[in-house]
């Protein structure tokens, strides 16, 4: 069985400050994706990134960037700087592969970011 | 279109009632998911289309619920006789292809049920 855990609910910060969004994940397979996405008031959700369970190599793009420590099985999201427009609902979610044709994404819970001006 | 399309916004229905739920994905989009949001939960894979077929309805919570696409296009969500725990925000979302080195689905803003 898969699991996502987002453990904080609701998170609120002052602008300019920095975030970290945790994500813990359960799997049996061996080679997986992660995922995370936004969830802005207007409901639709916004791909951030994908990353594969064999590249550790963190990522950083602009203010945005992620720690992926496969030991922990974490993988969790910092925004640098926060604006005002990063207040979103944040989901993590994974995705096996063991075979072609598993399409189904498991999301955690979510965490509700709010930047307060 | 431009983006994934969702309707109705918004449906208000009596326990009882049929409801259909449309999604109009990205045009040349061959895939094609729908997922449910609960209040506090996270997102919940209900069912996904590779064309007009459907590999998985592993997430299909009862055989209340159904879905079809056609054309390889718009895909329609039913919900027979709802039930009160049927109340969610039903999500849709399309992907170009199922290739590998694409794993970036596009959503819609959602379908936001309430059963009465």
């Amino acid at each position: 069985a898969q699991k996502v855990t987002q453990a904080q609910t609701e998170i609120s910060v002052v602008e300019k400050e920095d975030v970290t969004l945790d994500c813990v994940y359960e799997t049996r397979d061996t080679t997986y994706y992660l995922f995370w996405y936004k969830q802005p008031p207007s409901g639709e959700l916004v791909f951030l990134i994908r990353r594969n369970s064999f590249d550790e190599q963190n990522e950083i793009s602009g203010r945005y960037s992620w720690n992926f420590q496969k030991s922990t099985s974490s993988f969790n999201f910092t925004i640098t700087a926060s604006q005002v427009v990063d207040s979103a609902v944040y989901f993590c979610a994974l995705k096996g592969w063991r075979n072609f044709g598993n399409e189904k994404l498991t999301f955690g819970t979510g965490t509700r970011l709010t930047i307060i001006p | 279109g431009a983006g994934v399309s969702q309707s109705p916004s918004n449906k208000v229905t009596e326990k009882g009632k049929d409801v259909e739920l449309r999604c109009d994905p990205i045009s040349g989009h061959t895939a094609l998911y729908w997922y449910r949001q609960s209040l506090g939960q996270g997102l919940e894979f209900l069912i996904y289309f590779q064309g007009n077929s459907a590999p998985d309805k592993s997430g299909l919570p009862s055989d209340r619920f159904s879905a079809e696409r056609t054309g390889g296009s718009v895909s329609t969500l039913t919900i027979q006789r709802t039930q009160q725990e049927d109340s969610a925000v039903y999500l849709c979302a399309s992907r170009k292809t199922l290739d590998r080195s694409n794993e970036k689905l596009f959503f819609g803003s959602g379908t936001q049920l309430s059963v009465l």
